[in-house]
This record gives C-alpha cells, sequence and structure tokens, in this order.
C-alpha cells in the first residue's frame, strides 16, 4: 500500500535557525496536506498543496510540492519556541495516509 | 463556529470490554473521519463517514466500527478491548467541498488495562 515517509524524525534547534523537513510519498499523490500538533494537542491543518511544483508561503512557513508530485517540503525560516510541535504530511485521495511527523524542539 | 468535539476525553477499559466514543463535526460539515494515534504507529486512518454512508476504510479489524446520524453526529465503537487498542483516537470532520482540510477534534484518550 502507499507509504509516507517524512524525515527527520526529530530536529532539535536553536531558536531563530531554520528547520526544514521533508515527505516522500512511495506513489504519486493528488494532493497533499499539512498539520501541526503541539505537545497534548490535536493536529491543526496548515495547508494543502495541489499543483505539481507548487510553492506556498504562511509568513515564515514555505511549503513545495515536487514536481513528480511525490514528495514535499516544509522550511520554517527562523524559527520561534511557538513553532514547537509535531509536523506531519499527509496525502492520499480517498484514504489518507500520514507520516510519522518530525517533531520540532526549539532551545530558546 | 463551534470546533469538532469529542467525548469523553478520557476513558480507562479493561481487556474484553466494548468502548463507544462519540465525535460531533463543525456544523455544517458532513464528512467525519476516525483516527487511531499510538507512539508506535502515527496516525492511522480507520473510517470516514459521509451522510451517515462509509466512504472509506482503513485496515483496522472488524472490531472497529462507526456510524453517523443524520445531524452527522458520529460514533466509533470497539469491541473486545485488548491491550494493543490504547491510544489516542482523533475524530475529524471537513466540508463536502474540501474534504482533505480536516479539523480534528481534541481526541479520547483510552486506556485498556
Amino acid at each position: 500500500g502507499q507509504q509516507v515517509m517524512q524525515i527527520p524524525q526529530y530536529q532539535h534547534v536553536q531558536e531563530g535557525e531554520d528547520f526544514t523537513t521533508y515527505c516522500n510519498s512511495s506513489t504519486t499523490l493528488s494532493n497533499i496536506q499539512w498539520y501541526k500538533q503541539r505537545p497534548g494537542g490535536h493536529p491543526v491543518f496548515l495547508i494543502q498543496l495541489v499543483k505539481s511544483g507548487e510553492v506556498k508561503k504562511q509568513k515564515r512557513l514555505t511549503f513545495q510540492f515536487g514536481e513528480a508530485k511525490k514528495n514535499s517540503s516544509l522550511h520554517i525560516t527562523a524559527t520561534q519556541t511557538t513553532d514547537v510541535g509535531t509536523y506531519f504530511c499527509a496525502g492520499g485521495s480517498y484514504i489518507p495516509t500520514f507520516g510519522r511527523g518530525t517533531s520540532l524542539i526549539v532551545h530558546p | 463556529k463551534a470546533g469538532v468535539t469529542q467525548t469523553p476525553r478520557y476513558l480507562i477499559k479493561t481487556r474484553g470490554q466494548q468502548v463507544t466514543l462519540s465525535c460531533s463535526p463543525i456544523s455544517g460539515h458532513r464528512s467525519v473521519s476516525w483516527y487511531q494515534q499510538t507512539p508506535g504507529q502515527g496516525l492511522q486512518f480507520l473510517f470516514e463517514y459521509f451522510s451517515e454512508t462509509q466512504r472509506n476504510k482503513g485496515n483496522f479489524p472488524g472490531r472497529f466500527s462507526g456510524r453517523q446520524f443524520s445531524n452527522s453526529r458520529s460514533e466509533m465503537n470497539v469491541s473486545t478491548l485488548e491491550l494493543g487498542d490504547s491510544a489516542l483516537y482523533l475524530c475529524a470532520s471537513s466540508s463536502a467541498g474540501n474534504v482533505n482540510e480536516q479539523f480534528f477534534g481534541p481526541g479520547t484518550r483510552l486506556t485498556v488495562l
């Protein structure tokens, strides 16, 4: 079945450093979503990418969808302590497959 | 608009028992999905209901079932509980216009002893 892999599993950064998480699918995705889950919280929808090569920005967050629609990335510029949490990607037309997530730890 | 609500928030059961979890979606949302989240397996899709019909189903045993009512509220049932069913069960709702933009509830933390 479809697999969605995310790397790295954990990332420690100093506040102000950049952060990137990568998502790779074993199959072509029609679209991909990104979610953030704060510690003790629930996933919160961030964005959906649909087009090949699409790039979307939300303030310090930049999301990319690969040309082949099999990979995606989330980049955070100048991390803040409020960015702490686990970032998940999800893809799949009918049965959403979530990556295992990347936990971001920001040290002040 | 009120968010997705789930009850109960915490539940402790023993092996062999059954449990029913409830989810009220955002007003106007007709799609409700259920997920199991564990440290070992991550977020796994259980099933999705739309207009009282199960539209998609994940790879879980038949002990896991659900239903949706005419007001879009949904329930999930797990029978013959096993220790491995201990998890955070999350419900998510979405509108018919964008089923991929899911709004998650706070979850029900189920512990099976």
